[in-house]
């Protein structure tokens, strides 16, 4: 059984730039969230996705956005980098069934310069 | 909003020592209540959970009570080992009413070295 898998593993762009980072959520789950994980600090919030449509959103600016596909996986994408959106990204999967508990994928490192 | 505070680290402990990291949380109602490692260059691995008052999370030889008088969910192991070399976080719930909806909410972490 897969868990949640996320890609690319790093990225390093430069500032001004768009990213898209991707997720699958794992088997059985249809619910994907985002978040942020600044150095050496505990992951932000940023949105989650359920049925192609974003269910809630964390206080972070609309250059943040989102999209949840019909087999369940999701695009993070970011416009007009800026060199504080350097983080870890994690992706997490719910499933409907068991919605207390979030698994987590490895995550993607962006690094922008 | 809801908040969680976790004791300052790095935490560095020898080998079969007892450990505690504290966390003390502010919410509205009584969330669920999890703990979350994160091994070094990895993800978030759920380590245990408690979804009510007085429940007891355990796993791997950690555990963790739900203390709602003292809204706090303090980690503790009686015997560490060099393989619990990671970063813990304490995390609550938080749902906006609609089903299924949730976020989590983190501390700042805590990072634990245990030398040999």
């Amino acid at each position: 059984d897969a868990g949640v898998t996320q890609s690319p593993t790093h990225l390093i762009k430069t500032r001004g730039q768009q990213v898209t980072l991707r997720c699958s959520p794992k088997s059985g789950h249809d619910t994907v969230s985002w978040y942020q994980q600044a150095l050496g600090q505990g992951p932000q919030f940023i949105f989650q996705y359920y049925e192609e449509e974003e269910r809630q959103r964390g206080n972070f600016p609309d250059r943040f956005s989102g999209h949840q596909f019909p087999n369940y996986s999701s695009e993070l994408n970011v416009n007009a980098l800026l060199l504080g959106d350097s983080a870890l990204y994690l992706c997490a999967s719910i499933s409907g069934g068991e919605t207390d508990t979030q698994y987590f994928g490895p995550g993607t490192r962006l690094t922008v310069l | 909003g809801n908040s969680v505070t976790q004791m300052e680290g790095p935490v560095t402990l020898s080998e079969e020592a007892f450990l505690t990291i504290n966390c003390t949380y502010t919410a509205t109602g009584y969330p669920s209540l999890f703990w979350y490692v994160q091994y070094p260059g990895e993800g978030l691995q759920l380590l245990l959970k408690a979804t009510k008052a007085d429940d007891k999370g355990s796993n791997k030889g950690f555990e963790a009570t739900y203390r709602k008088e003292t809204t706090s969910f303090h980690l503790e192991k009686g015997s560490v080992q060099v393989s619990d070399s990671a970063v813990y976080f304490c995390a609550l719930r938080e749902s906006n009413g609609i089903q299924g909806a949730q976020k989590l909410v983190f501390g700042q972490g805590t990072r634990l070295t245990i030398n040999p």
